[in-house]
Protein backbone atom coordinates (compact mmCIF):
# COMPACT_ATOMS: atom_id res chain seq x y z
CA UNK A 1 0.00 0.00 0.00
CA UNK A 2 1.07 3.65 -0.81
CA UNK A 3 2.38 5.98 1.82
CA UNK A 4 3.86 8.94 2.94
CA UNK A 5 5.60 8.95 6.29
CA UNK A 6 6.28 12.41 8.04
CA UNK A 7 8.80 12.96 11.40
CA UNK A 8 8.55 14.64 13.31
CA UNK A 9 5.35 14.99 14.26
CA UNK A 10 5.46 17.65 15.89
CA UNK A 11 8.16 20.31 16.73
CA UNK A 12 8.87 23.13 18.97
CA UNK A 13 11.52 25.40 18.45
CA UNK A 14 12.93 29.41 19.27
CA UNK A 15 12.90 32.34 16.38
CA UNK A 16 16.66 31.91 14.60
CA UNK A 17 16.77 28.27 14.95
CA UNK A 18 17.29 26.28 11.62
CA UNK A 19 14.33 23.11 11.53
CA UNK A 20 14.55 20.43 9.41
CA UNK A 21 11.16 18.28 8.79
CA UNK A 22 11.47 14.82 7.14
CA UNK A 23 9.31 13.02 4.83
CA UNK A 24 9.56 9.31 3.46
CA UNK A 25 7.39 7.74 1.22
CA UNK A 26 6.72 3.92 -1.00
CA UNK A 27 4.48 4.41 -3.74
CA UNK A 28 4.13 2.46 -6.72
CA UNK A 29 5.09 4.61 -9.19
CA UNK A 30 6.74 8.06 -8.38
CA UNK A 31 5.99 11.04 -9.93
CA UNK A 32 6.10 14.08 -7.35
CA UNK A 33 6.45 14.80 -4.03
CA UNK A 34 5.05 18.35 -2.80
CA UNK A 35 4.89 20.51 0.49
CA UNK A 36 2.12 22.33 1.64
CA UNK A 37 2.10 24.64 4.60
CA UNK A 38 -1.04 25.05 6.51
CA UNK A 39 -1.74 27.75 9.40
CA UNK A 40 -4.96 28.10 10.58
CA UNK A 41 -6.95 27.33 7.10
CA UNK A 42 -6.35 25.63 3.47
CA UNK A 43 -3.11 24.01 3.09
CA UNK A 44 -1.04 26.54 0.69
CA UNK A 45 1.85 25.32 -1.96
CA UNK A 46 5.68 25.68 -1.28
CA UNK A 47 7.35 23.57 -3.52
CA UNK A 48 7.07 20.32 -5.90
CA UNK A 49 10.26 18.44 -6.74
CA UNK A 50 10.35 15.87 -9.58
CA UNK A 51 14.46 15.35 -9.86
CA UNK A 52 16.68 13.72 -7.19
CA UNK A 53 19.48 16.32 -5.97
CA UNK A 54 17.83 19.92 -7.35
CA UNK A 55 17.43 21.98 -4.50
CA UNK A 56 14.36 24.30 -4.66
CA UNK A 57 14.25 27.17 -2.46
CA UNK A 58 12.23 30.12 -1.91
CA UNK A 59 13.67 32.68 0.65
CA UNK A 60 14.22 30.87 4.03
CA UNK A 61 12.15 27.74 2.93
CA UNK A 62 14.04 24.94 0.68
CA UNK A 63 13.71 21.52 0.07
CA UNK A 64 15.41 18.97 -1.83
CA UNK A 65 14.52 15.00 -2.89
CA UNK A 66 16.27 12.08 -2.85
CA UNK A 67 14.44 9.24 -5.22
CA UNK A 68 17.55 6.79 -3.89
CA UNK A 69 16.46 6.85 -0.44
CA UNK A 70 12.72 7.34 -1.18
CA UNK A 71 12.50 10.82 0.92
CA UNK A 72 12.91 14.51 0.73
CA UNK A 73 13.76 17.15 3.08
CA UNK A 74 11.82 20.74 4.15
CA UNK A 75 14.31 23.12 5.79
CA UNK A 76 13.41 26.33 7.24
CA UNK A 77 16.32 28.52 8.32
CA UNK A 78 16.56 31.57 10.94
CA UNK A 79 12.82 30.50 11.80
CA UNK A 80 10.01 33.43 12.35
CA UNK A 81 7.23 33.15 14.82
CA UNK A 82 5.29 33.18 11.04
CA UNK A 83 6.78 29.92 10.68
CA UNK A 84 4.37 28.38 12.82
CA UNK A 85 2.30 25.71 10.80
CA UNK A 86 1.41 22.52 10.00
CA UNK A 87 3.20 21.63 7.03
CA UNK A 88 2.36 18.53 5.01
CA UNK A 89 4.00 16.31 2.34
CA UNK A 90 2.73 14.50 -0.35
CA UNK A 91 3.16 12.32 -3.01
CA UNK A 92 1.88 11.68 -6.79
CA UNK A 93 1.99 8.08 -8.27
CA UNK A 94 2.11 8.17 -11.97
CA UNK A 95 -0.82 5.83 -12.43
CA UNK A 96 -3.12 7.79 -10.23
CA UNK A 97 -3.60 10.82 -13.06
CA UNK A 98 -3.92 13.10 -10.16
CA UNK A 99 -4.29 12.10 -6.60
CA UNK A 100 -1.57 12.73 -4.14
CA UNK A 101 -1.41 10.66 -0.52
CA UNK A 102 -0.71 12.67 2.05
CA UNK A 103 0.95 12.54 5.03
CA UNK A 104 0.04 13.15 8.61
CA UNK A 105 1.89 16.60 8.69
CA UNK A 106 4.62 17.80 11.00
CA UNK A 107 3.07 20.56 13.83
CA UNK A 108 5.92 23.47 14.09
CA UNK A 109 5.92 26.05 17.07
CA UNK A 110 7.93 28.75 17.01
CA UNK A 111 8.35 30.35 20.15
CA UNK A 112 9.45 34.02 19.97
CA UNK B 1 -8.53 35.29 -9.28
CA UNK B 2 -7.96 31.55 -9.66
CA UNK B 3 -9.74 29.91 -6.54
CA UNK B 4 -11.76 27.38 -5.09
CA UNK B 5 -14.85 28.10 -3.60
CA UNK B 6 -16.52 26.01 -0.81
CA UNK B 7 -19.78 26.92 1.26
CA UNK B 8 -20.56 26.49 3.87
CA UNK B 9 -17.17 27.73 5.71
CA UNK B 10 -19.23 26.13 9.18
CA UNK B 11 -22.30 24.54 9.77
CA UNK B 12 -23.19 22.40 13.03
CA UNK B 13 -26.22 20.01 11.93
CA UNK B 14 -28.28 17.06 14.05
CA UNK B 15 -27.60 13.60 13.11
CA UNK B 16 -29.68 12.17 10.18
CA UNK B 17 -29.86 15.95 8.66
CA UNK B 18 -28.86 15.70 4.98
CA UNK B 19 -26.57 18.17 4.03
CA UNK B 20 -24.79 19.60 0.82
CA UNK B 21 -21.64 21.03 0.86
CA UNK B 22 -20.80 22.98 -2.28
CA UNK B 23 -17.36 23.36 -3.83
CA UNK B 24 -17.01 25.24 -7.43
CA UNK B 25 -13.67 25.93 -8.98
CA UNK B 26 -13.01 29.04 -11.86
CA UNK B 27 -9.94 27.19 -12.96
CA UNK B 28 -10.93 24.45 -15.58
CA UNK B 29 -9.42 21.81 -13.69
CA UNK B 30 -10.25 18.25 -14.74
CA UNK B 31 -9.62 16.73 -11.67
CA UNK B 32 -11.52 17.74 -7.97
CA UNK B 33 -11.32 15.80 -5.15
CA UNK B 34 -12.44 15.84 -1.67
CA UNK B 35 -10.93 15.20 2.07
CA UNK B 36 -11.35 15.60 5.47
CA UNK B 37 -8.61 16.00 7.94
CA UNK B 38 -9.04 14.82 11.65
CA UNK B 39 -6.29 15.42 14.54
CA UNK B 40 -3.31 13.07 14.48
CA UNK B 41 -4.73 11.10 11.26
CA UNK B 42 -4.11 13.85 8.65
CA UNK B 43 -6.08 14.59 4.83
CA UNK B 44 -7.88 11.93 4.61
CA UNK B 45 -9.55 11.63 0.74
CA UNK B 46 -13.58 10.78 0.47
CA UNK B 47 -13.88 10.90 -3.08
CA UNK B 48 -12.29 12.47 -6.36
CA UNK B 49 -12.80 12.57 -9.69
CA UNK B 50 -11.46 13.31 -12.94
CA UNK B 51 -13.77 14.86 -14.95
CA UNK B 52 -17.38 15.19 -15.85
CA UNK B 53 -19.17 12.02 -14.74
CA UNK B 54 -15.92 10.14 -13.47
CA UNK B 55 -16.10 10.13 -9.69
CA UNK B 56 -14.16 7.22 -8.14
CA UNK B 57 -14.21 6.66 -4.14
CA UNK B 58 -11.18 7.58 -1.87
CA UNK B 59 -10.06 5.85 1.30
CA UNK B 60 -12.95 6.95 3.46
CA UNK B 61 -16.20 7.28 1.53
CA UNK B 62 -18.58 5.71 3.84
CA UNK B 63 -21.60 7.69 4.63
CA UNK B 64 -20.81 10.24 1.69
CA UNK B 65 -21.87 10.79 -1.55
CA UNK B 66 -20.70 13.35 -4.87
CA UNK B 67 -21.49 14.24 -8.04
CA UNK B 68 -19.84 15.96 -10.95
CA UNK B 69 -22.68 17.62 -13.73
CA UNK B 70 -20.46 20.13 -14.53
CA UNK B 71 -16.96 20.53 -15.11
CA UNK B 72 -16.58 23.70 -12.02
CA UNK B 73 -18.70 21.70 -9.53
CA UNK B 74 -18.65 19.30 -7.32
CA UNK B 75 -20.74 19.20 -4.51
CA UNK B 76 -19.96 16.80 -1.13
CA UNK B 77 -23.77 14.80 0.23
CA UNK B 78 -24.23 13.73 3.34
CA UNK B 79 -27.44 11.80 2.93
CA UNK B 80 -27.52 11.17 6.69
CA UNK B 81 -24.62 12.81 8.98
CA UNK B 82 -23.68 11.25 12.25
CA UNK B 83 -21.09 12.34 14.90
CA UNK B 84 -18.41 10.18 13.62
CA UNK B 85 -18.49 12.90 10.55
CA UNK B 86 -18.01 15.38 12.54
CA UNK B 87 -14.90 16.95 10.84
CA UNK B 88 -12.73 19.64 8.70
CA UNK B 89 -13.35 19.30 5.25
CA UNK B 90 -11.34 20.31 2.19
CA UNK B 91 -12.27 20.47 -1.83
CA UNK B 92 -9.18 20.16 -3.72
CA UNK B 93 -8.75 20.38 -7.43
CA UNK B 94 -5.81 20.37 -10.35
CA UNK B 95 -5.11 20.39 -13.89
CA UNK B 96 -4.69 16.39 -13.01
CA UNK B 97 -4.00 14.20 -16.59
CA UNK B 98 -0.60 12.73 -17.62
CA UNK B 99 1.05 16.29 -15.66
CA UNK B 100 1.10 16.41 -12.42
CA UNK B 101 0.49 19.75 -10.83
CA UNK B 102 -0.05 20.62 -7.18
CA UNK B 103 -3.96 20.93 -5.89
CA UNK B 104 -5.36 24.36 -4.95
CA UNK B 105 -7.30 24.09 -2.07
CA UNK B 106 -10.82 25.59 -0.65
CA UNK B 107 -10.95 27.10 2.17
CA UNK B 108 -12.67 24.60 4.30
CA UNK B 109 -15.79 23.61 5.82
CA UNK B 110 -15.95 22.95 9.47
CA UNK B 111 -18.51 20.39 9.96
CA UNK B 112 -20.00 19.44 13.74
CA UNK B 113 -22.65 16.84 13.59
CA UNK B 114 -24.36 16.85 17.07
Amino acid sequence: EDKVVQSPLSLVVHEGDTVTLNCSYEVTNFRSLLWYKQEKKAPTFLFMLTSSGIEKKSGRLSSILDKKELSSILNITATQTGDSAIYLCAVGDRGSQGNLIFGKGTKLSVKP
Amino acid sequence: EAQVTQNPRYLITVTGKKLTVTCSQNMNHEYMSWYRQDPGLGLRQIYYSMNVEVTDKGDVPEGYKVSRKEKRNFPLILESPSPNQTSLYFCASSLGGRSHYGYTFGSGTRLTVV
